[in-house]
């Protein structure tokens, strides 16, 4: 069975400071890939995603960059983290022709 | 940009009673999905519905999707403690390049009071 994991799970960063968060998905081969944002208590926000290794598509011009340097692995960085930055980050996958998406457990980031 | 808008934003009710949320979206989809978080967790995919399908069952949930109104409504019968949540409605739009980008609703917040 699938598995997607993402760390860490809670992060508390000053302004200024690099962001590094991670996902992994297990037991499947060349998934989509997204990056999600959610405000409290609002929607979900698509920040990049992903068909292939190198291959990142940005939906919001940002702080942040994401990267895919293997098949099953996403990465979502930043340089220099604003206020603004603090939410709570999805990771997700799909199968190739498959409309579901399905979830990591999320990462909550909160910039001071 | 909100594609999906869900409808009521909060919605409380005894447990053993039904739940009815509804979603309306704006352009042409290829199909549209209902997913419920729980508070502090991921999403999980609950049903997708077709854009030539009109109703589908999972469960105790039945989806509707009226391609005309751009609407959906999820029906979760006879509700449980477990339920409370948060539920989704999202877009799968019909661009016709390849569907990867879902536009997710704002949600309605479902407490089911033992």
């Amino acid at each position: 069975s699938q598995t997607i994991h993402q760390w860490p799970a809670t992060l508390v960063q000053p302004v200024g400071s690099p962001l590094s968060l991670e996902c992994t998905v297990e037991g499947t081969s060349n998934p989509n890939l997204y990056w999600y944002r959610q405000a409290a208590g609002r929607g979900l926000q698509l920040l990049f995603y992903s068909v292939g290794i190198g291959q990142i598509s940005s939906e919001v011009p940002q702080n942040l960059s994401a990267s895919r340097p293997q098949d099953r692995q996403f990465i979502l960085s930043s340089k220099k983290l604003l206020l603004s930055d603090s939410g709570f980050y999805l990771c997700a996958w799909s199968g190739w022709g498959s409309g579901e998406q399905y979830f990591g457990p999320g990462t909550r980031l909160t910039v001071t | 940009s909100q594609q999906g808008e869900e409808d009521p934003q909060a919605l409380s009710i005894q447990e053993g009673e039904n739940a009815t949320m509804n979603c309306s979206y704006k352009t042409s989809i290829n199909n549209l999905q209902w997913y419920r978080q729980n508070s502090g967790r991921g999403l999980v995919h609950l049903i997708l519905i077709r854009s030539n399908e009109r109703e589908k069952h999972s469960g105790r949930l039945r989806v509707t999707l009226d391609t005309s109104k751009k609407s959906s409504s999820l029906l979760i019968t006879a509700s449980r403690a477990a339920d409370t949540a948060s539920y989704f409605c999202a877009t799968d739009p019909d661009s016709g390049a390849g569907s990867y980008q879902l536009t997710f609703g704002k949600g309605t917040k479902l407490s089911v009071i033992p």
